[in-house]
């Protein structure tokens, strides 16, 4: 079984400043870990993913994140943020196994709110 | 192309009744999964339909049953609703797993009074 952990529930910044979510997961196996992002009313949007390789991952929107196994993170960064990027963002794992590498689990959320 | 379709956005049940909520997946893909969000219990997975067989189960009572068409349509019923059950309800599809990536769709708002 697999676990997430986003260590902060709420993340208020400035425009232009950097930011850092911050995700840590818990797995008995090798799992594939991703972020998305969540606008009110809509469903959810990939940022990006780590599947293997390079273990800092860049995504859409500017965001990037790095991916350590030693400290079991995901965090997920910005340099420089807009109002637009105000929503919620969600770390999910997957198992890698092939039967069952269809279930996210996903952490509990960061409210990320840009500030003028 | 057309992104993941779920029909309706919004519904309004009473307790006891049963509800149909229903996803239109990417074409080719076919991989549906099912997620429940609540403001109290997150977003929790609740089946997974790959070619019209159940691959993936969550830990959801009975109640919450899916199926998946030939044509990769998924729908997902839920019988002797509670007020707990209220919750958007998202679908999301991929080609296979969570390698190829999921696209989720707008999501179901389901209220039962």
């Amino acid at each position: 079984a697999q676990s997430v952990t986003q260590l902060d529930s709420q993340v208020p910044v400035f425009e232009e400043a950097p930011v850092e979510l911050r995700c840590n997961y818990s797995s008995s196996v090798s799992v594939y870990l991703f972020w998305y992002v969540q606008y009110p009313n809509q469903g959810l949007q990939l940022l990006l993913k780590y599947l293997s390789g390079s273990t800092l991952v860049k995504g859409i929107n500017g965001f990037e994140a790095e991916f350590n196994k030693s400290q079991t993170s995901f965090h997920l960064r910005k340099p420089s943020v807009h109002i637009s990027d105000t929503a919620e963002y969600f770390c999910a794992v997957s198992d890698r196994k092939e039967t069952s590498g269809s279930r996210l689990t996903f952490g509990e959320g960061t409210q990320l709110t840009v500030n003028p | 192309k057309a992104g993941v379709t779920q029909t309706p956005r919004y519904l309004i049940k009473t307790r006891g009744q049963q509800v149909t909520l229903s996803c239109s997946p990417i074409s080719g893909h076919r991989s549906v999964s099912w997620y429940q969000q609540t403001p109290g219990q997150g977003l929790q997975f609740l089946f997974e339909y790959f070619s019209e067989t159940q691959r993936n189960k969550g830990n959801f009572p009975g109640r919450f049953s899916g199926r998946q068409f030939s044509n990769s349509r998924s729908e997902m019923n839920v019988s002797t609703l509670e007020l707990g059950d209220s919750a958007l309800y998202l679908c999301a599809s991929s080609l296979d797993s969570t390698f190829y990536g999921y696209t989720f769709g707008s999501g179901t708002r389901l209220t039962v009074v």
